[in-house]
């Protein structure tokens, strides 16, 4: 069956540390992926977009990369600080199959200080 | 910024009784999804509009669920009668073209009692 894997649903780190959150896919062939991040009670916001033909993709701290080989992505975040505690989700949509994105379940990040 | 707007923000109602749940999203935004979400969850589709039309409702629960965006721009979900599992967070979101970037609004938390 298709489905989205998100390594872990939680994910502690420590104040100016590297958070790697990891993305895992199977019988799909995105055009590409997404991440978002929700906080509690709250819609998800978007944060990046990388495409099939990009490897690595970044956005001030946050850095993303695509392996269309291994079927995986992973998110980081540099320098993490307490605001960044949050649930990060990866979504993709996937081809031929309308335009809605797939989401997984989710990493929660808490970064302490 | 221009931002997706859902209300209520949260309704707590009885099984079996009626609800229904409004969304204004971005203006300009041809594209709108309902998304239910579980606790713990990645959110799910329930319906995608393309203006005024249904694009996708293949996990609409039709017994029960209907969607509408009559002139192409807000939009409204209902239920009836409301089910003890249909408790969860309802999404809406918006989208320029269908497959980009999707702006999710704020949520609806639905506890059925």
């Amino acid at each position: 069956s298709q489905k989205i894997e998100q390594n872990s649903e939680a994910l502690n780190i420590q104040e100016g540390k590297t958070a790697t959150l990891t993305c895992n896919y199977t019988n799909y062939s995105p055009a590409y992926l997404q991440w978002y991040r929700q906080d509690p009670g709250r819609g998800p916001v978007f944060l990046l977009l990388i495409r099939e033909n990009e490897k690595e993709k970044r956005k001030e701290r946050l850095k993303v990369t695509f392996d269309t080989t291994l079927k995986q992505s992973l998110f980081h975040i540099t320098a993490s600080q307490p605001a960044d505690s949050a649930t990060y989700l990866c979504a993709l949509i996937p081809p031929q199959a309308g335009t809605a994105l797939i989401f997984g379940k989710g990493t929660t990040l808490s970064v302490s200080s | 910024e221009a931002e997706v707007a859902q209300s209520p923000r949260y309704k707590i109602t009885e099984k079996s009784q009626a609800v229904a749940f409004w969304c204004d999203p971005i203006s300009g935004h041809a594209t709108l999804y309902w998304y239910r979400q579980i606790l713990g969850q990645g959110p799910e589709l329930l319906v995608q509009f393309q203006d005024e039309s249904v694009v996708d409702d293949s996990q609409l629960p039709k017994d029960r669920f209907s969607a509408e965006r009559l002139k192409g721009v807000d939009s409204t979900l209902k239920i009836q009668p409301a089910e003890l599992g249909d408790s969860a967070m309802y999404l809406c979101a918006s989208s320029f073209v269908q497959g980009e970037t999707q702006y999710f609004g704020p949520g609806t938390r639905l506890l059925v009692l």
